[in-house]
């Protein structure tokens, strides 16, 4: 079964410096790859995807990705983070093959953005 | 364009009783994902369902636990005789076709956070 792995549940970081969120999947097939933001008591928003193609992946709110498929990682890049970055990070793996609508999450890790 | 609404945002229920969660899709969505959240955990796939029809339900306990998706109206998750281990937060997605092997993104809703006291 697939797993996603988020090695950090939490980030503190100052404001203006560089970060990156760590995830690790676990699985031998083909997969799509996720990163969702959750802000305290909202739902998840979609930061950004990969699907095929580039492996560099630009999202919203100056946030970026990298897939690397021999060490079946997609860690979660931003060269100057926001206070307003704070918030729970989720990375999401589903199968391409089967029953891809079904993600499959990391615990997530907690940015925390200290002036 | 109003997105994924769930409702009751905070629900508080006694052992035993029955836990009764809205979600309306996104509108012009007819597909809809349940998923779980447990404290300090991510999110963990429950149910996936079109208008009128479970499509997956592979993720739902057997017990106590069902959902629809009615022709008219939101879908329902439906609790019965809840347990404390039931308290955790419920999120509801939608898409707009259900082409998830083109890695369609599901849109998701503020949840509903479930107390069992």
């Amino acid at each position: 079964a697939q797993s996603v792995t988020q090695l950090d549940s939490q980030v503190p970081v100052f404001e203006e410096a560089p970060v990156e969120l760590r995830c690790n999947y676990s699985s031998s097939v083909s997969v799509y790859l996720f990163w969702y933001v959750q802000y305290p008591n909202q739902g998840l928003q979609l930061l950004l995807k990969y699907l095929s193609g580039s492996t560099l992946v630009k999202g919203i709110n100056g946030f970026e990705a990298e897939f690397n498929k021999s060490q079946t990682s997609f860690h979660l890049r931003k060269p100057s983070v926001h206070i307003s970055d704070t918030a729970e990070y989720f990375c999401a793996v589903s199968d391409r093959k089967d029953s891809s609508y079904k993600l499959i999450f990391g615990s997530g890790t907690r940015l925390l953005v200290r002036p | 364009n109003a997105g994924v609404m769930q409702n009751p945002r905070h629900l508080v229920r006694r052992r035993g009783q029955e836990a009764r969660l809205r979600c309306s899709p996104m509108k012009g969505h007819s597909h809809v994902y349940w998923y779980r959240q447990l404290p300090e955990e991510g999110l963990k796939f429950m149910v996936y369902l079109q208008k009128e029809n479970i499509i997956d339900e592979s993720g739902m306990p057997k017990e106590r636990f069902s959902a629809e998706f009615p022709k008219e109206g939101p879908s329902i998750l439906r609790i019965q005789q809840v347990v404390r281990g039931d308290s955790a937060a419920y999120f509801c997605a939608s898409s707009p076709l259900g082409t998830q092997k083109y890695g369609e993104t599901q849109y998701f809703g503020p949840g509903t956070r479930l107390l069992v006291l």
